[in-house]
């Protein structure tokens, strides 16, 4: 069973406009919460992290927001740009070394 | 500092034959992890390994094996490929207490 997931497979967004990326979990013992951002052939890299005591984390342009109540995190990234283009997954832990990770969300910004 | 290397990055097999899956990491990480990615399935935990010696079998890990020769290298293998074992494969590590797990470029296995 899916403990964290991302609906939507696929986002197009104009360049310069907000990117809104959405993810679920369902298990309320997760404390921490990553986005990574992929790009083909290589693997994740680290984008954003943050942790269950608080809301909002932000770096630049990405904005990571938690609802705990509604097991709902979500990514923004201002402005979006072209080279944001990837694929990104979000991932949670509770208090182990083991990451739980989405299904993905492939985002394309369009020039 | 290299981070998380896998060898080999491209391999192709047909059904039945084995293959290990070589993966090290030059941080001084406790932790390494193997995922398989699939297509709508995002990244699959298959095992991972807290510190040396020890391995915990994660979400997906029939028809693999694992082996943490050392703190700085964890392979993967595959006994009788099949199939249904045709994906990409990432390693990562971990520092408790860190970020963020670092992730291997990936080798994209095809088994025939």
């Amino acid at each position: 069973d899916q403990q964290v997931k991302q609906n939507s497979p696929s986002l197009s967004v104009q360049e310069g406009r907000i990117s809104i990326l959405n993810c679920d979990y369902t298990n309320s013992m997760f404390d921490y919460f990553l986005w990574y951002k992929k790009y083909p052939a290589e693997g994740p890299t680290f984008l954003i992290s943050i942790s269950s005591i608080k809301d909002k984390n932000e770096d630049g342009r990405f904005t990571v927001f938690l609802n705990k109540s509604a097991k709902h995190l979500s990514l923004h990234i201002v402005p979006s740009q072209p080279g944001d283009s990837a694929v990104y997954f979000c991932a949670a832990s509770a208090v182990s070394d083991q990451f739980y990770f989405g299904t993905g969300t492939s985002l394309t910004v369009i020039p | 500092n290299a981070g998380v290397t896998q060898t080999p990055k491209f391999q192709v097999l047909k059904t039945g034959q084995s293959m290990t899956l070589q993966c090290a990491q030059d941080m001084n990480h406790n932790s390494m992890y193997w995922y398989r990615q699939d297509p709508g399935m995002g990244l699959r935990l298959i095992y991972y390994s807290a510190s040396e010696g020890t391995t915990d079998k994660g979400e997906v890990p029939n028809g693999y094996n694992v082996s943490r020769l050392n703190k700085r290298e964890f392979s993967l293998r595959l006994e009788s490929a099949a199939p249904s074992q045709t994906s990409v494969y990432f390693c990562a590590s971990y520092y408790r207490g860190g970020n963020e797990q670092y992730f291997g470029p990936g080798t994209r296995l095809t088994v025939t």
